[in-house]
């Protein structure tokens, strides 16, 4: 495509609740990104993807948080029962390469957990 | 952790004016990023300098970077309202897991 896409664009759940984000990069990035934002503060590293592999998964901030790239292409950011915490901005991001290369970052989705 | 630390936190400018905002960080780095957000949704890449070069510009955009101080400065030349925007500031530390960090941000208003 010609740009990242995520999908759904705004998402509101149930505290407690699965939610799936979905992150499609530009065709032909090997490097995905995901972050978290919340509202007044710069993104949060989450996870990082080379190919198919999780090469950092440092950020996730706890087991509920699992993200997957199954084929190095899309991108599917997974938390399970969903905390009122876990409301911000998810944003997605690809890359050619590593960090020595512009990143490209998606819409993002707003994650609203009531 | 945010590595990057902008200040000022917020900019107000009269439309014609320069607007520089600075970054400050603490480990070295590979290269150090700006970025733009409209409304706190996607990030708009602007430039990308490494440790090795002190400046560098794009259009009305100027990059300085100080290695010596761990410090970068964004100079945007002949604002426009449009450039009403919050900045970032990402570096790419030297480490075992690079990962882009990502300061706070500064919150830009250009006044028509």
């Amino acid at each position: 495509g010609a740009g990242v896409s995520q999908t759904p664009s705004n998402k509101v759940t149930e505290k407690g609740k699965y939610v799936e984000l979905r992150c499609d990069p530009i065709s032909g990035h090997t490097a995905l990104y995901w972050y978290r934002q919340s509202l007044g503060q710069g993104p949060e590293f989450l996870i990082y993807f080379q190919g198919t592999g999780a090469a950092d998964d440092s950020g996730l901030p706890n087991d509920r948080f699992f993200a997957v790239r199954p084929e190095g292409s899309v991108s599917t950011l997974k938390i399970q029962r969903t905390e009122r915490g876990d409301s911000a901005v998810y944003l997605c991001a690809s890359s050619a390469d590593r960090w020595n290369t512009e990143a490209f970052f998606g819409q993002g989705t707003r994650l609203t957990v009531v | 952790s945010q590595q990057g630390e902008e200040d000022p936190q917020a900019l107000s400018i009269q439309e014609g004016e320069n607007a520089t905002m600075n970054c400050s960080y603490k480990t070295s780095i590979n290269n150090l990023q700006w970025y733009r957000q409209n409304s706190g949704r996607g990030l708009v890449h602007l430039i990308l300098i490494r440790s090795n070069e002190r400046e560098k510009h794009s259009g009305r955009l100027r990059v300085t970077l100080d290695t010596s101080k761990k410090s970068s400065s964004l100079l945007i030349t002949a604002s426009r309202a449009a450039d009403t925007a919050s900045y970032f500031c990402a570096t790419d530390y030297r480490g075992a897991n690079s990962k882009l960090t990502f300061g706070k941000g500064i919150t830009l208003s250009v006044r028509p």
